[in-house]
């Protein structure tokens, strides 16, 4: 069954500082993963998908199939980046999609 | 356009109420799901419309159902509220034809918190 892991419930990180948020995932055909944020107060919203390869408000992510592993980057940490961070996966076919426990970054200015 | 929108924003049952939260989307998207977002165990899946006509359970079902009304309207009911129940609802919509946009990503209403005591 596909599985989606967050180990981190809670990241500290102070403005400025790199910040890895980690998402490993369980699934055994070829995986489309994606990121969403829940800003404080705001819905859940989508902020990158790896087929696209882009880089939104600074932050990237790498597939690595052979660590199976999505981990969401940004060099520099702003405060505006303090969120819920979810990594989530589609099974395909049916669009199901299971998401991990969800990391909470929070940078301290 | 407004997206999904759900409603209400607030409830507060007692158990054995029955209640039925409305999601509604103007998108013209496909396919369509409710989620409840717990601490600790982050989004988890109820039940999903992958098309008008069609629903299917997911991972915690159990105590709830669903309705597909129509291409925009998928609702959740709940029939005899437990405190087990608490929790924020999150209703969704995807494009979702598996031709043309194949996992494609989920628009979020801005959610439903019920409390059940």
């Amino acid at each position: 069954a596909q599985r989606v892991t967050q180990p981190e419930k809670l990241l500290s990180v102070f403005k400025g500082a790199p910040v890895e948020l980690k998402c490993n995932y369980s699934y055994s055909g070829s995986p489309e993963l994606f990121w969403y944020v829940q800003y404080s107060r705001q819905r859940l919203q989508l902020l990158l998908r790896h087929i696209s390869r882009e880089s939104i408000k600074g932050f990237t992510a790498d597939l690595n199939k052979g660590e199976t592993s999505f981990h969401l980057k940004k060099p520099f940490a702003q405060e505006e980046d303090s969120a819920m961070y979810y990594c989530a996966l589609p099974s395909g076919g049916y669009q199901k999609v299971t998401f991990g426990t969800g990391t909470k970054l929070q940078v301290i200015p | 356009n407004a997206g999904v929108t759900q409603t209400p924003k607030f409830q507060v049952l007692k158990t054995g109420q029955s209640m039925t939260l409305q999601c509604a989307q103007d998108m013209n998207h496909n396919s369509m799901y409710w989620y409840r977002q717990d601490p600790g165990m982050g989004l988890r899946l109820i039940y999903y419309s992958a098309s008008e006509g069609t629903t299917d359970k997911g991972e915690v079902p159990n105590g709830y159902n669903v309705s597909r009304l129509n291409k925009r309207e998928f609702s959740l009911r709940l029939e005899s509220a437990a405190p087990s129940q608490t929790s924020v609802y999150f209703c969704a919509s995807s494009e979702g034809d598996r031709a043309l946009h194949y996992n494609s990503p989920l628009h979020f209403g801005n959610g439903t918190r019920l409390t059940v005591t």
